[in-house]
């Protein structure tokens, strides 16, 4: 069984502030691993994945995130908010082609 | 690219009635889709996976005399609300996974806006 936890439903950054959301999975095989980006009242944009190739994935908008399997995390990471970046967050594992969903972090970013 | 339609965006009916809701692969087939929904300010809860062919398979504590799906043709699957209450309106989102060589994505609708009156 597969299972995404997110730390901290909300993170308030400034613009132009380091963005880390965060993401820790479990799985018992190896893990495809998603983020994606939902604005209000859209559906979801997929911003990056990992696919058992580079450990590093970057995505688009500058974001890109880190698999480290000895933390079983998957980070979310951007040098440098920019206002357009305030939306949901979803992290989301899969084994199979089924998609097991976090519960999401908003992101804010203030002037 | 690849791109998930979905129809309708948004559907307003009245308690008791029936709605069913469409997600259409564009352009790759898809032998399997997937139903989901999202409660304001909350994540997305499989709801279903959709079969090409087959019966679907529910998660569990999701009711599937309520929620009908058929997977018509390997571009089309619906969802189809049954005698819907308020409590069903939510935000109904598909995707559909394709798989090309060692490349793996799945492919999300633009969701449907249920509101039950």
């Amino acid at each position: 069984a597969q299972s995404v936890t997110q730390l901290g439903s909300h993170v308030s950054v400034s613009e132009g502030a380091l963005v880390l959301l965060r993401c820790n999975y479990s799985s018992s095989v190896p893990p495809y691993l998603f983020w994606y980006v939902q604005y209000p009242n859209q559906g979801l944009q997929l911003l990056l994945k990992y696919t058992s190739a580079a450990t590093l994935v970057k995505g688009i908008n500058g974001f890109e995130a880190e698999f480290k399997k000895s933390e079983t995390s998957f980070h979310l990471t951007k040098p440098s908010a920019h206002m357009s970046d305030a939306a949901e967050y979803f992290c989301a594992v899969s084994a199979t082609d089924k998609l097991i969903f976090g519960t999401g972090t908003r992101l804010q970013v203030f002037p | 690219g690849a791109v998930v339609s979905q129809h309708p965006s948004r559907v307003i009916c009245k308690s008791g009635t029936s709605v069913k809701i469409e997600c259409r692969s564009l352009d790759f087939q898809a032998t399997t889709m997937f139903w989901y929904r999202q409660f304001p300010k909350q994540s997305l809860m499989l709801m279903a996976t959709s079969n090409e062919g087959s019966k679907a398979t529910y998660e569990q504590g999701v009711e599937k005399d309520k929620f009908l799906i058929n997977h018509a043709s390997l571009t089309l699957s619906t969802l189809t609300v049954t005698s819907a209450h308020p409590e069903d309106s939510s935000f109904y989102i598909c995707s559909a996974p394709r798989h090309a060589g060692t490349d793996y994505e799945q492919y999300f609708g633009p969701g449907t806006r249920l509101t039950v009156t």
